[in-house]
This record gives C-alpha cells, sequence and structure tokens, in this order.
C-alpha cells in the first residue's frame, strides 16, 4: 500500500505556480520522499527527491515540514506541458529489499491556457 | 545510453497465448522493476532484481506470470497462458542505489489480449 496521500485533482493557470501537497504523516527516519509524474502514455519521470531538506532542481521545488509528515512540490511556472499525474512516493534509500518504489493514486494536475 | 528499451511497444494476442516481454536495463543499473499499469489499478509493482537476483516477487499476480533476469542487460516477463484481464501496459524501470537514486522507466509494451 502507498504511504502517501495526495488530492485526485488539481488545476492550475499556465505561467502561475502549481503547488501539489503530499501527506506521509507514517514516513520512517531513513526514507526520503520522492516525486514521479506521468505525461499521458509515457512512462513515469523522476522529478526530485528529498530527505528533509527544501530541495530545487531545475524542474522544480520540495519543501518538506519540519515534522516530514507533508510535502509540496512547486512548479514555479507550469505550462501545458506539465499537464500530467504526480506522484509522492516515500522509499528507503539504503538499497536491497527496501528499495521498492511504489506509486499510490498520485494527483492529476491540468494546467489550463 | 539509450535508457531502459522495452520491446514490443505493442503486443495483441489471443486468449491462451503466451507473451513475453523484453527488457533492457540502462548500462551499470543494479536494479530492474516491472510494473503494469490499468486504469482500475493504477501503477503496481510485480517483481523487482537487485543484481539479477529477483528481490521481491509479492506483486506477481498468479503463477501464470514469471520474470527472469539472465544478465545484466536483458530481463523478461512471461505470461503464459494469457488472459484477457493481462490486458494493460508493462511498464520496466531500472536504477541503482550507489549511484543517482531515481529509477528511470522504459516506454511501457502495451498488451491487449482478445
Amino acid at each position: 500500500d502507498a504511504k502517501t496521500t495526495q488530492p485526485p485533482s488539481m488545476d492550475c493557470a499556465e505561467g502561475r505556480a502549481a503547488n501539489l501537497p503530499c501527506n506521509h504523516s507514517t514516513i520512517s527516519g531513513n526514507e526520503y520522499v520522492y516525486w514521479y509524474r506521468q505525461i499521458h502514455s509515457q512512462g513515469p519521470q523522476y522529478i526530485i527527491h528529498g530527505l528533509k531538506n527544501n530541495e530545487t532542481n531545475e524542474m522544480a521545488s520540495l519543501i518538506i515540514t519540519e515534522d516530514r509528515k507533508s510535502s509540496t512540490l512547486i512548479l514555479p511556472h507550469a505550462t501545458l506541458r506539465d499537464t500530467a499525474v504526480y506522484y509522492c512516493i516515500v522509499r528507503a534509500n539504503s538499497g536491497g529489499s527496501n528499495y521498492k518504489l511504489t506509486f499510490g493514486k498520485g494527483t492529476l494536475l491540468t494546467v489550463n491556457p | 545510453d539509450a535508457g531502459v528499451i522495452q520491446s514490443p511497444r505493442h503486443e495483441v494476442t489471443e486468449m491462451g497465448q503466451e507473451v513475453t516481454l523484453r527488457c533492457k536495463p540502462i548500462s551499470g543499473h543494479d536494479y530492474l522493476f516491472w510494473y503494469r499499469q490499468t486504469m482500475m489499478r493504477g501503477l503496481e509493482l510485480l517483481i523487482y532484481f537487485n543484481n539479477n537476483v529477483p528481490i521481491d516477487d509479492s506483486g506477481m499476480p498468479e503463477d501464470r506470470f514469471s520474470a527472469k533476469m539472465p544478465n545484466a542487460s536483458f530481463s523478461t516477463l512471461k505470461i503464459q497462458p494469457s488472459e484477457p484481464r493481462d490486458s494493460a501496459v508493462y511498464f520496466c524501470a531500472s536504477s541503482s542505489w550507489q549511484g543517482a537514486p531515481e529509477a528511470f522507466f522504459g516506454q511501457g509494451t502495451r498488451l491487449t489480449v482478445v
């Protein structure tokens, strides 16, 4: 079972920031928060991950609360090509049998012109 | 690197036939994952390998499904006999926890069993 909770859908206007929330209240100390997205008819694509500090890369920013029970993925300037299902996943980075990547239902983000 | 390569991209077969899906992971990656995606159940992890050894096959639906990884550059997912309810998109992914932790997915194989 997925260990995260996400809203099923969200809308965002093109050019505006998209803020996608995720709850992971049972996250363990050694588990990271990962975000992937899946554009229609394609395989999932990695976006970003973090442990407890906020992270930023060329695609997005990840804000993790101090208690690590929730996080927010931020797409600073959403474009129509960002329309996709976004998955929030928690996973240990220790390798071996704890390395499985389990997807939930995700959030369908629709970016409107 | 060309990324994770899956073949075929589309497969249509008749109920009862054997189906073999193939995956070539990214060179140097030591983890390989097989997923199945349907509208009803979403993305399900079927099985994953570490250094060619199956680590967790608890997601394999039943004995009709089997997966092998004879070497580091090739894996197969076989369904025998196939049934209409096996119709789905099957994804393969690979990753290496010692390097970049993200998993890279192939384009998937769309299987239709009629």
